[in-house]
């Protein structure tokens, strides 16, 4: 069936390096997708979100990269932090009745001093 | 401030003891969903609500009810709680629903046992 998934589970990185997640999709009526960060303990937290007549979208530090003829969604960070160590999932609107957001399965960013 | 605020933050309850978790949001937002989390399973919609007095099933209704008598409220009952249903709950809420940001409480640790 379709779904929402990520290729990397768990993802290291050096503090200062840049930091790319990636996303993979199945639905091609998708319509917007958004990036979310979890913390230990905490509710998901907006991170940056893209709609499907975009190819970019740049934030504070972070870029979403969307390529609609693979389907792949990416988040970029620059200079990565200790504080972005978090668990980060993509969510896509399939735009079904429910208007429900679909939410992939969660990658792991360890960022490593 | 905007926010999504459910309670309680941890509960620990026996199998068949009818629960209420509260959701409750300042942003005056139309839709408002409920959420479980499980390990490797990502966010799994339970039920959702398009405004007051409309609700509808999720992917994961089972076992499950809720209400929407007021705009800012959205409780998850469950009815005769099972271990089966051991996770955390988030409660969201966004303007309009896929399309939009969603908003997400701190989240429900609720033990069955």
């Amino acid at each position: 069936g379709e779904s929402v998934g990520l290729h990397l589970p768990t993802l290291s990185v050096q503090e200062g390096d840049n930091s790319i997640i990636n996303c993979a999709y199945s639905n091609s009526a998708s319509d917007y997708f958004i990036w979310y960060k979890q913390e230990s303990g905490k509710g998901p937290q907006f991170i940056i979100d893209i709609r499907s007549n975009m190819d970019k979208r740049q934030g504070q530090r972070v870029t979403v990269l969307l390529n609609k003829t693979v389907k792949h969604l990416s988040l970029q960070i620059a200079a990565t932090q200790p504080g972005d160590s978090a668990v980060y999932f993509c969510a896509e609107n399939r735009r079904t009745g429910r208007r429900a957001l679909t939410f992939g399965s969660g990658t792991r960013l360890q960022v490593q001093p | 401030e905007a926010q999504v605020t459910q309670n309680p933050r941890y509960l620990i309850t026996v199998t068949g003891k009818k629960l209420t978790v509260t959701c409750s949001q300042n942003m005056n937002h139309e839709y408002m969903s409920w959420y479980r989390q499980d390990p490797g399973l990502g966010l799994r919609q339970i039920y959702y609500s398009m405004n007051v007095e409309v609700t509808d099933k999720g992917d994961v209704p089972e076992g499950y009810k809720v209400s929407r008598k007021e705009k800012r409220n959205f409780p998850l009952i469950l009815e005769s709680p099972s271990p089966n249903q051991t996770s955390l709950y988030f409660c969201a809420s966004s303007l309009s629903g896929g399309n939009t940001e969603a908003f997400f409480g701190q989240g429900t640790r609720l033990t069955v046992v």
